[in-house]
């Protein structure tokens, strides 16, 4: 069966320090992987998403980066964290070529950031 | 642009009682729709799907949701709510020409109360 695996669960980074946080999926091959931040009492912002390998495209601008050096590994990176940064993040996949059609989306549990 | 919005921050019903989260999109086209449940510190889980075929769905934990294509609404529901029904309900749409991406609303709290 496919697992997503997202960490760490909870991190705690003072402002201008650097940001990496981790995804990787088990039991499927050339999956979608998305990245969605949930600021406090808001609705799911998309980030990042891949359709493969060293494929990224953003969707917003902002402080962060995302990279995808193996099939199944998405990272999220920051340089210097902003306040603004803080977050609940979400890594999700879905099966490719069906995308989201029959799949929808699996969520990893999430990393809640909060910047000082 | 697609959107999906979901016009109630909150909805508090008593235990036994139906459970109704209100969604409604503005796609062009056929939409895809779907139902998303979050309970607190997790990550999200799907709930139910629609796609096309019979306009009400059934999903997972006895939640159902109707797709009303005049109305534009995909509005989730529960004949009676448990206690632990209480969570943040996302509802989701994707166009059918995009495969990628979800467009979620900004959640709905339901607190099902004793």
């Amino acid at each position: 069966s496919q697992t997503i695996h997202q960490w760490p669960a909870t991190l705690v980074q003072p402002v201008g320090s650097p940001l990496s946080l981790e995804c990787t999926v088990e039991g499927t091959s050339n999956p979608n992987l998305y990245w969605y931040r949930q600021a406090a009492g808001r609705g799911l912002q998309l980030l990042f998403y891949s359709v493969g390998i060293g494929q990224i495209s953003s969707e917003v601008p902002q402080n962060l980066s995302a990279s995808r050096p193996q099939d199944r590994q998405f990272i999220l990176s920051s340089k210097k964290l902003l306040l603004s940064d803080s977050g609940f993040y979400l890594c999700a996949w879905s099966i490719r070529g069906q995308g989201v059609t029959r799949s929808g989306y699996t969520f990893g549990s999430g990393t809640r950031l909060t910047v000082v | 642009a697609q959107s999906v919005a979901q016009p109630e921050d909150q909805v508090n019903v008593a235990e036994g009682n139906p459970l109704t989260v209100k969604c409604t999109y503005s796609v062009s086209g056929n939409p895809y729709l779907f139902w998303y449940v979050q309970y607190p510190n997790r990550g999200l889980q799907f709930l139910l799907k629609y796609i096309t075929g019979d306009n009400l769905v059934k999903g997972s934990y006895g939640f159902e949701a109707e797709f009303n294509k005049s109305q534009t609404s995909f509005h989730l529901k529960k004949p009676s709510a448990l206690v632990s029904d209480s969570a943040l309900y996302f509802c989701a749409v994707r166009l059918r020409s995009n495969d990628y991406k979800l467009s979620f609303g900004a959640g709905t709290t339901v607190t099902v109360r004793a």
